[in-house]
């Protein structure tokens, strides 16, 4: 079936601009993850979300983001007023349930900040 | 808090040969661990994981050892082939959503 799919898959953009990445999830999954990872390192936890519950946004790293997820479904993460530092991959994943469930990741927006 | 530490950063192993990645976690109330492999430009992808509950377990060439008193899994690559060539992650979760991964494995298999 289908996996996770992100959008865009690469996104260069001046500092300052606003940026909107996209996520959709795998159908059915509950939970879905963000995560931040820069160049040659690990994965950085941005934000959760599961159901209906309010998400977890503490891996946020400042106010310029901020996300959201629509129906339970789709998920957009936007950054404002977008920085040097803020060049990296996006990854998305989601996971059947929140407890215990591997991780399906899709394959990243790549952003660079110029 | 807690943390996951992997090692090592960087493997360079000749084809045929057998590779060894070990995680260390903190959390003593972890009870689910899975290995993550990460090819060039694309996301992680899940390979194989392990409960709390069981010692060992192997999928064709890879297997995963837990020792729950050590707090250390282990990844095993045996006949590794140059398609094993990728970064391998480590994550612990103690049942809950929250996953700690660790800094990742560069494996190399040199053909």
């Amino acid at each position: 079936g289908a996996g996770v799919s992100q959008s865009p898959s690469n996104k260069v953009t001046e500092k300052g601009k606003d940026v909107e990445l996209r996520c959709d999830p795998i159908s059915g999954h509950t939970a879905l993850y963000w995560y931040r990872q820069s160049l040659g390192q690990g994965l950085e936890f941005l934000i959760y979300f599961q159901g209906n519950s309010a998400p977890d946004k503490s891996g946020l790293p400042s106010d310029r983001f901020s996300a959201e997820r629509t129906g339970g479904s789709v998920s957009t993460l936007t950054i404002q007023r977008t920085q040097q530092e803020d060049s990296a991959v996006y990854l998305c994943a989601s996971s059947f349930r929140s407890y215990n469930s591997p991780l399906h990741f899709g394959n990243g927006t790549r952003l660079t900040v110029t | 808090g807690e943390n996951v530490e992997q090692h090592p950063s960087t493997l360079s192993v000749q084809e045929g040969d057998s590779a060894v990645i070990k995680c260390t976690y903190s959390d003593s109330a972890s009870n689910y661990f899975p290995w993550y492999k990460q090819e060039l430009g694309k996301g992680p992808q899940l390979i194989i994981d392990i409960r709390s509950n069981v010692g060992e377990k192997k999928d064709q060439r890879i297997a995963v050892t837990l020792n729950k008193t050590a707090k250390h899994f282990s990844l095993h690559i045996t006949e590794t082939q140059p398609e094993d060539s990728a970064v391998y992650f480590c994550a612990a979760s103690r049942g809950t959503y929250k996953y700690i991964f660790g800094t990742g494995t560069r494996l190399k298999v040199l053909a």
